[in-house]
């Protein structure tokens, strides 16, 4: 079944200590893009990835980091998390980057409660 | 289940009835726009998508319209069922300055449907 997974889907943790959360689709998908989502914003686009080990700032880049090693994979990196970053978190992707006619796939969303 | 907006605006619809969802989006080059369904613990679904040359599409149940002049988008569902309860919420797509696409998300309705 094509999907997008994301893990963990709830995470509540302290103030500092370093997270990450998984993204992985099986269905070679070249964009791959992180969102929040928090009540009356909507989503809001956190760093996105156009390919293999190329990556750039959405529109709410700050205190988050991401990789792109792989083309299945694009882990969300919290360094030191902070209670601001408590939120809900979607992973999405889509087939070909350059291509503007194209929905995103999303996960099923992380919960992530920062104490 | 997960709480997607606490000031969502909400839409109460008698089962078998049609509901109609509006969205008003920001930018008057956008090109794509999509419909998406987000189910209590779920991720955004697809649900239709119209590129700016058209000014409606149909699907299964579902009929977008779109009116450039006053920017304006709406979601159409045709004998709305107690499974279409959810929130919608409509994206906007153009080219980014920096990257190939810039989506915008709107912060959703919330789609009540009475038995």
């Amino acid at each position: 079944e094509a999907q997008v997974t994301q893990n963990p889907r709830y995470l509540i943790t302290v103030t500092g200590k370093k997270l990450t959360v998984t993204c992985s689709q099986n269905m070679n998908h070249e964009y791959m893009s992180w969102y929040r989502q928090d009540p009356g914003l909507g989503l809001r686009q956190i760093y996105y990835s156009m390919n293999v080990e190329v990556t750039d700032k959405g529109d709410v880049p700050e205190g988050y980091k991401v990789s792109r090693k792989e083309k299945r994979n694009f882990p969300l990196i919290l360094e030191s998390p902070s209670p601001n970053q408590t939120s809900l978190y979607f992973c999405a992707s889509k087939l070909y980057a350059r291509s503007l006619n194209q929905p995103q796939h999303f996960g099923d969303g992380t919960r992530l409660s920062i104490l | 289940g997960e709480s997607v907006g606490l000031h969502l605006p909400t839409l109460s619809v008698q089962e078998g009835d049609n509901s109609i969802i509006n969205c008003a989006y920001s930018n008057s080059a956008s090109d794509y726009f999509i419909w998406y369904k987000q189910e209590s613990g779920k991720g955004p679904q697809f649900i239709i998508d119209i590129r700016s040359n058209m000014d409606k599409r149909q699907g299964q149940r579902v009929t977008v319209l779109l009116n450039k002049t006053v920017k304006h988008l709406s979601l159409q569902i045709a004998a709305t069922q107690p499974g279409d309860s959810a929130v919608y919420f409509c994206a906007e797509s153009s080219r980014g300055k920096t990257s190939y696409d810039k989506v915008i998300f709107g912060p959703g309705t919330s789609l009540s449907v009475i038995p």
